[in-house]
């Protein structure tokens, strides 16, 4: 089973730039989180898709935005970038079991810089 | 909004040693905790998880437990080992979404 791919690995951007960040979660789940981890910190919750809504979003600019895919990849959109925008973009694909049972699967992330 | 803490922020211990990392949550809805190991370059990994209607759970040379009462739960890795160093990251579900701890670094010295 593949698991929750990412893409690019890394991408260097310029102040005022937009960028757009990739995630594709195992087969089969239809909820996709992202996260931000900016360097040497944890890991502060974005957004939250699923079955192609966004469900919920975290403290975070409305520059910050995305959407998902009926195929349920999803796409993070980041407008006018920001010096503090450098981070670890993570994305979690989520799976619910029969009995109600769930869990998170990440990705090995997006390194954005901004310069 | 829920919140988690995290202690410490560093630990060293030498090969062989126990470790153990402590979390606090603010949610008394909150019914998931999972922990991570995040090494360098890399995304979060699932190393353990709990449930709320469990009080401990082991598997190998870690184990979890969970106090609702307190809300609180730790992490204990046995007979630590080199590779077993990294960032580890305790988590907990509250309302539609994992809420992090901030992170300890562990260092296993051979």
């Amino acid at each position: 089973e593949a698991g929750v791919t990412q893409s690019p690995t890394h991408l260097i951007k310029t102040r005022g730039q937009q960028v757009t960040l990739r995630c594709s979660p195992i087969s089969g789940h239809t909820s996709v989180y992202w996260y931000q981890q900016a360097l040497g910190l944890g890991l502060q919750f974005l957004l939250w898709y699923d079955e192609g809504e966004e469900r919920n979003r975290g403290n975070f600019p409305p520059r910050f935005s995305g959407r998902q895919f009926p195929n349920y990849s999803s796409e993070l959109n980041v407008n006018a970038l920001e010096l503090e925008d450098s981070a670890l973009y993570l994305c979690a694909s989520c799976w619910v079991g029969q009995g109600g049972d769930y869990g998170y699967t990440f990705g090995s992330g997006t390194r954005l810089t901004v310069v | 909004g829920e919140n988690v803490e995290q202690h410490p922020s560093t630990l060293s211990v030498q090969e062989g040693d126990s470790a153990v990392i402590k979390c606090t949550y603010s949610d008394s809805a909150s019914n998931y905790f999972p922990w991570y190991k995040q090494e360098l370059g890399k995304g979060p990994q699932l190393i353990i998880d709990i449930r709320s209607n469990v009080g401990e759970k082991k598997d190998q040379r870690i184990a979890v437990t969970l106090n609702k009462t307190a809300k609180h739960f730790s992490l204990h890795i046995t007979e630590t080992q080199p590779e077993d160093s990294a960032v580890y990251f305790c988590a907990a579900r509250g309302f539609q979404k994992l809420v992090f701890g901030t992170g300890t670094r562990l260092l296993v010295s051979p």
